[in-house]
């Protein structure tokens, strides 16, 4: 059974300071792994999707990083802002099989920026 | 492109009633998808449809919970009688073809009192 941890559960940065959200995952049979972001009491928005085959994805201030055989994933996070807080998801989706179409999410990581 | 649509955004119900959530996916996303939310823990997966047809139930889904989408374009969860349990928020996601990117609405919080 796949499983998927976040490290840490909360994040605590002064304004502008980059930082690295961490994901990991137990079987590496994944077809892809998906971020998001979830604001208090609101549903999920989509930052990044990598594909197994990539190694990362870059959207503005935000680089994914994928390495597969190691089960890990990173989430950076550049110049951070007041806006950026918020938790952060990492999901991943099984390669084939029963399931396949199943998301398995990690907890997720509190992230606040103090002003 | 209005993105994903979830009604009502939060429901009050008391226990032993039923409920029942609609979710209207991004339009042509033939992919639609149903999960549950508690405090301090990430989604877990409840159905998947592709269009008309429900493919994929999770073990989470008792069978108190039913799952419909007609015709292929809007879809319903209806849990009948409720239990505190089942207080949670009901988030509905959908996508078209690959790589399966995922696109959630804004949720269904449920309370059961």
């Amino acid at each position: 059974k796949q499983e998927v941890t976040q490290i840490p559960a909360a994040l605590s940065v002064p304004e502008g300071e980059n930082l690295v959200l961490n994901c990991s995952f137990t079987d590496s049979a994944i077809y892809n792994l998906q971020w998001f972001r979830q604001d208090p009491g609101k549903g999920l928005t989509s930052l990044l999707l990598i594909q197994s085959s990539q190694r990362e994805q870059t959207s503005g201030r935000l680089n994914a990083s994928l390495d597969k055989s190691s089960g890990r994933s990173t989430l950076y996070i550049a110049a951070s802002q007041p806006g950026d807080s918020a938790t952060y998801l990492c999901a991943v989706r099984p390669d084939s099989g029963a399931g396949s179409y199943q998301l398995t999410f990690g907890k997720g990581t509190k992230l606040s920026v103090i002003p | 492109d209005t993105g994903v649509s979830q009604d009502p955004r939060h429901k009050i119900t008391k226990r032993g009633q039923n409920v029942t959530f609609r979710c209207d996916p991004i339009s042509e996303h033939n992919r639609l998808y149903w999960y549950r939310q508690t405090l301090g823990q990430g989604p877990e997966f409840l159905t998947y449809f592709q269009n008309e047809a429900q493919l994929e139930k999770s073990r989470l889904l008792s069978d108190r919970f039913s799952a419909e989408r007609p015709k292929g374009s809007f879809s319903t969860l209806e849990i009948q009688r409720t239990e505190q349990g089942d207080s949670a928020m009901y988030l509905c996601a959908s996508s078209l073809g690959e790589p399966r990117e995922l696109f959630f609405g804004e949720g269904s919080r449920l309370t059961v009192l």
